[in-house]
């Protein structure tokens, strides 16, 4: 089944405490992005990345790292938590735009619901 | 800069009405608007999409409606059902946009009332 998968899908911290939540897919996408959901902010976008190797910041990147060294596993990594970074995460996954794709559809994972103390 | 603007923030419709989602955007470099779906507990997921070219897309009970001339779009929920109560989020694209290209719009929470 085509999919993308994170882990864990909840979690509980404290202020601090490096965490790193995991995102795999297995449809052999290109690009794949790092979301976070607040509620009346909608999706924002937090780091994305174009290919191995090639990752960019989004629109809220301050206090997030992402890598990206096999092109199915994009992790996003918290070195040092803090509450405003209690949300929703979720990432995504799709193929590069092309003449044959010429448009960015998005597949999400389940989401990580994540509360820093 | 919100460049692809969302009304309403949540929408309460009965059973077999019409539920509508409007939004808004900016950019006159936008050519793709998809609409996302997205249910308790799960990640959005694509449900449909339109193109300028045409005004009007329909699938089933959904719809797109799309102005070019007021940069406006929306979505029309016909029939409305339970199972449709959901979060609908309005997005906006460049073709050929990158992993970065896709801005949406922060969200309108549908409840259907039986």
């Amino acid at each position: 089944e085509a999919q993308v998968t994170q882990n864990p899908r909840y979690l509980i911290t404290v202020t601090g405490k490096k965490l790193t939540v995991t995102c795999s897919q297995n449809m052999n996408h290109e690009y794949m992005s790092w979301y976070r959901q607040d509620p009346g902010l909608g999706l924002r976008q937090i780091y994305y990345s174009m290919n191995v190797e090639v990752t960019d910041k989004g629109d809220v990147p301050e206090g997030y790292k992402v890598s990206r060294k096999e092109k199915r596993n994009f992790p996003l990594i918290l070195e040092s938590p803090s509450p405003n970074q209690t949300s929703l995460y979720f990432c995504a996954s799709s193929f590069p735009t092309s003449g044959r794709v010429p448009y960015n559809e998005q597949f999400f994972g389940p989401g990580t619901r994540l509360t820093v103390l | 800069q919100q460049q692809v603007k969302q009304s309403p923030q949540s929408l309460i419709v009965q059973k077999g009405g019409i539920s509508i989602i409007n939004c808004a955007y900016e950019n006159t470099a936008f050519d793709y608007f998809p609409w996302y779906q997205q249910f308790p507990g799960k990640g959005p997921a694509l449900l449909i999409a339109i193109r300028p070219d045409v005004s009007e897309k329909k699938e089933g009970r959904f719809t797109i409606s799309f102005n070019k001339s007021a940069k406006q779009f929306s979505l029309h929920i016909m029939d409305s059902q339970p199972g449709d109560s959901a979060t609908y989020f309005c997005a906006a694209s460049k073709s050929g946009g990158g992993a970065d290209g896709l801005t949406f719009g922060k969200g309108t929470h549908l409840i259907i009332q039986p």
